[in-house]
């Protein structure tokens, strides 16, 4: 079964340095999502990118935070200046089907830590 | 978004049926219903979705209340990989994004 990759599945970082999170959708999907789960609290929705463009982003997704499809497999979240508060389990997800309502797959999430 | 209420928390036993509810009163024509759950230390994972009918997959059936005001997701035989956080998240057609509220924790006994 096709399934979204996440990497790396740890990372631990000193405030104020850039991280980058990497993500494989699966492979026919045009519909990317970035989610993040802080411990113990919801799942919160932080962008959505379609065509080559942001569709939609929540006030979480600020300056500091950007995506990149660099090529035609990779979907990447860009930190740029990490904070503690970004300490937070961050979930790649991908749908084919947005517009019938369907399914987003999600990865099993990359883990970063901010000392 | 319209919001959606479920209790926090159920338990039930392994290979017994178990019903999760969820009201959402304020839903809209357009609104499907979804569930996701959340294994731990998982990513959410999508568990079925309807918009009027009741509707039946290999992991779960949904009852949709013929007002739509309320919902119920049935697993048939839980087991114990089963125990899960489950979202019940009402979406309207061509949104971009889930808006998760607090689940309800779902514990399966042995």
């Amino acid at each position: 079964e096709p399934e979204v990759t996440q990497t790396p599945s740890h990372q631990v970082t000193q405030m104020g340095q850039e991280v980058i999170l990497r993500c494989v959708p699966i492979s026919n999907h045009l519909y990317f999502y970035w989610y993040r789960q802080i411990l113990g609290q919801k799942v919160e929705f932080l962008v959505s990118f379609y065509n080559n463009e942001i569709s939609e982003k929540s006030e979480i997704f600020d300056d500091q935070f950007s995506v990149e499809r660099p090529d035609g497999s990779n979907f990447t979240l860009k930190i740029r200046s990490t904070k503690l508060e970004d300490s937070a389990m961050y979930f790649c997800a991908s749908s084919g089907l947005q517009g019938k309502a369907g399914e987003l797959f999600f990865g099993e999430g990359s883990r970063l830590t901010v000392l | 978004d319209a919001k959606t209420t479920q209790p926090n928390s159920m338990e039930s036993n392994e290979e017994e049926p178990v019903h999760l509810p969820c009201n959402h009163s304020t839903i809209s024509g357009t609104d499907y219903i979804h569930w996701y759950r959340q294994l731990p230390s998982q990513g959410p994972e999508y568990v079925i979705h309807g918009l009027t009918s009741n509707v039946n997959n290999r992991m779960a059936s949904l009852a949709i209340a013929e007002d739509r005001k309320s919902s119920t997701l049935i697993l048939h035989r839980a087991t114990l990989r089963d125990a899960a956080v489950y979202y019940c998240i009402l979406i309207v057609l061509g949104a971009q994004k889930l808006v998760f509220g607090q689940g309800t924790r779902l514990t399966i006994n042995p």
